[in-house]
């Protein structure tokens, strides 16, 4: 089955610096890959996805990238603000249904004013 | 609009005791999940309904069962809690069966422990 593979586990920046998280798959097949946020007390978000047949994705001051060569895909977060400030988990799925989603371990961001 | 409701938010029980975790949505969704996390492994998908009427096991499904009562509602059963089931609880909704073509929605999550 498929395995994701979350770095750092935590991240400390500063206010206004950018931040970056990374994660590695396993299965070739993944081809979607969801990110999602968790404020502290709350249940995930969806915050950004991208497919296997875009290599970058945009929103506002988010971005994903994908690499599909080494299987490996990031968030990008710009000009971080004290409200960026949860934890990220990435996923990956060869097919984009519930039961093959596999969750990243979880980055802890925080953002230091 | 509440979205997607869990009840309760915070349980204590006792090994061998069993208990239901009670889960409603608003949103006229098709597919409901139950997720549990602990820490430094994500979210592992436990039971899922595609539809009403329809259950299927997910990554971790021994030691529960689950009830799609109706449209709105989704329950996840402990028949004989173990502590190893000491997890934070997660239901969430999708309008489609795919997380791909449709987002979805989180509850509050419930915190779970067993002693």
């Amino acid at each position: 089955g498929e395995n994701v593979e979350q770095h750092p586990s935590t991240l400390s920046v500063q206010e206004g610096d950018s931040a970056v998280i990374k994660c590695t798959y396993s299965d070739s097949a993944s081809n979607y890959f969801p990110w999602y946020k968790q404020e502290l007390g709350k249940g995930p978000q969806l915050i950004i996805d991208i497919r296997s047949n875009v290599g970058e994705k945009k929103d506002q001051r988010i971005a994903v990238t994908l690499n599909k060569t080494a299987k490996h895909f990031s968030l990008h977060i710009t000009e971080t603000q004290p409200e960026d400030s949860a934890v990220y988990f990435c996923a990956a799925s060869p097919s984009g249904s519930a039961r093959q989603l596999t969750f990243g371990s979880g980055t802890q961001l925080t953002v230091l004013p | 609009n509440a979205g997607v409701t869990q009840t309760p938010k915070f349980q204590v029980l006792k090994t061998g005791q069993s208990m239901t975790l009670q889960c409603a949505q608003d949103m006229n969704h098709n597919s409901m999940y139950w997720y549990r996390q602990d820490p430094g492994m994500g979210l592992r998908l436990i039971y899922y309904s595609a539809s009403e009427g329809t259950t299927d096991k997910g990554e971790v499904p021994n030691g529960y069962n689950v009830s799609r009562l109706n449209k709105r509602e989704f329950s996840l059963r402990l028949e004989s809690a173990a502590p190893s089931q000491t997890s934070v609880y997660f239901c969430a909704s999708t309008l489609g069966r795919r997380f791909m073509n449709t987002e979805a929605f989180f509850g509050q999550g419930t915190r779970l422990t067993v002693v």
